[in-house]
Formats: structure tokens, C-alpha cells, sequence
């Protein structure tokens, strides 16, 4: 079956380290994969976008990994502080019907001052 | 000024009721979604409309009915409301073709079914 997975624990980091977080696939052929972020009580916010012929996308303190390989995306925030906690969501568009996103259950990361 | 603004924010209400979401969004966009995520924060996709014309239709009770009177408007109307409809309803909206397909989301509707 299709499916999308995100680290199911929380993830919990010190102040000034390095957050990253992972995102699988099985069973799609991605045309890209999008990053938000959801604080509690709020919509979810988009971060970046990486295409699936692009290896790496920066912005700021947010890097973004995609391995078609490994049917992987691998999103990082370096530098991180505690307003970067949050709940992060990986989506993926199916390539062929990329108006309707497949979304992963979520990370909480909490960053500890 | 809100991008996307959803209404109401709170919806408390009994089983068997009839209930309305409202959403507008003043960015221009030509698609709008909904989507609902329930207690397990499973975000899914039921309907989008491109244009007033309706685009994506997921498996959804025909006691959803969304309805889009302009490309601003996007609402929901659920009949006959069951205690598994209780989740959290975003409404999103994109411009289709933009470079990044990023969606904008409002800030949802908690709707608890009594």
C-alpha cells in the first residue's frame, strides 16, 4: 500500500543543536514533497519545497534532503531555538496527480533551552 | 489582514444537526481545499475547487456538500452530523501552476458532534 511515514516519537534536542527529521515513502512516484509546520491550535505553514530531481534545498537555518533511492526526505534545522518547536509535516504530490497531496502523520520536535 | 479566514473556530453541537463552515481567501488564489484532521493529527484531503469548478472529490459522506459561489469562497456543509465527524476542518487555498504549490491554510474549525 501507499504510505508516508514520519518519526511517530517526539523529538526532543538541546538549544543550539542540530533537529532532523525524516520523512519515508513507499509506493509513489513523487513529484515533489513540501515541508509545514503546525503549532497547536494553528493551520499548518509551508516551509520549503524539493523537487524529485533536486538532491538538497536551503533556506535560512532549514535544510531539505531528497533521496529517491531510499524514498526519503530528510528535513533540518540547524542552529535550532526553542521557537522552533512544533509539530513538522511532510506531503507528497504524486507525480501524474499532483493537485492532491499525501500527507505524513507529523514530528513534534521540542527544543530545549 | 487575514489570508485565509475560516468561521467558525468553535463549533459545539448535537448528533443529527445540520452545520456550515465558512471560508474566504483574499490572496487571489484560483484552488481551495478542504481538509480534515482528526484526533490522531491525520491530515486529509475531501474536496478542491479550481475556478468554482470542483476538482477533487475524496471518499467522503454525501452529507458533506462543499460549495463554492466565487474562487474567494470555499464553504462546507455537513447534514445530519455524527459523533465521527468531530475533527479539526481546514480550509486551504493555492494559486495552481505557482512555483511552489505551497499551500495556505486558515486557522481551522474544531468541530465537536455531541
Amino acid at each position: 500500500s501507499q504510505k508516508i511515514e514520519q518519526n511517530s516519537e517526539a523529538l526532543n534536542i538541546q538549544e543550539g543543536k542540530t533537529a532532523t527529521l525524516t520523512c519515508n515513502y513507499t509506493n509513489y512516484s513523487p513529484a515533489y514533497l513540501q515541508w509545514y509546520r503546525q503549532d497547536p491550535g494553528r493551520g499548518p505553514v509551508f516551509l520549503l519545497l524539493i523537487r524529485e530531481n533536486e538532491k538538497e534545498k536551503r533556506k535560512e537555518r532549514l535544510k531539505v534532503t531528497f533521496d529517491t533511492t531510499l524514498k526519503q526526505s530528510l528535513f533540518h534545522i540547524t542552529a535550532s531555538q526553542p521557537a522552533d518547536s512544533a509539530t513538522y509535516l511532510c506531503a507528497l504530490a504524486p507525480a501524474g496527480n499532483n493537485r492532491k497531496l499525501i500527507w505524513g502523520l507529523g514530528t513534534s520536535l521540542a527544543v530545549n533551552p | 489582514d487575514t489570508a485565509v479566514s475560516q468561521t467558525p473556530k468553535y463549533l459545539v453541537t448535537q448528533m443529527g444537526n445540520d452545520k456550515s463552515i465558512k471560508c474566504e481567501q483574499n490572496l487571489g488564489h484560483d484552488t481551495m481545499y478542504w481538509y480534515k484532521q482528526d484526533s490522531k493529527k491525520f491530515l486529509k484531503i475531501m474536496f478542491s475547487y479550481n475556478n468554482k469548478e470542483l476538482i477533487i472529490n475524496e471518499t467522503v459522506p454525501n452529507r458533506f456538500s462543499p460549495k463554492s459561489p466565487d474562487k474567494a469562497h470555499l464553504n462546507l456543509h455537513i447534514n445530519s452530523l455524527e459523533l465521527g465527524d468531530s475533527a479539526v476542518y481546514f480550509c486551504a487555498s493555492s494559486q495552481w501552476g505557482a512555483n511552489t504549490g505551497e499551500l495556505f491554510f486558515g486557522e481551522g474549525s474544531r468541530l465537536t458532534v455531541l
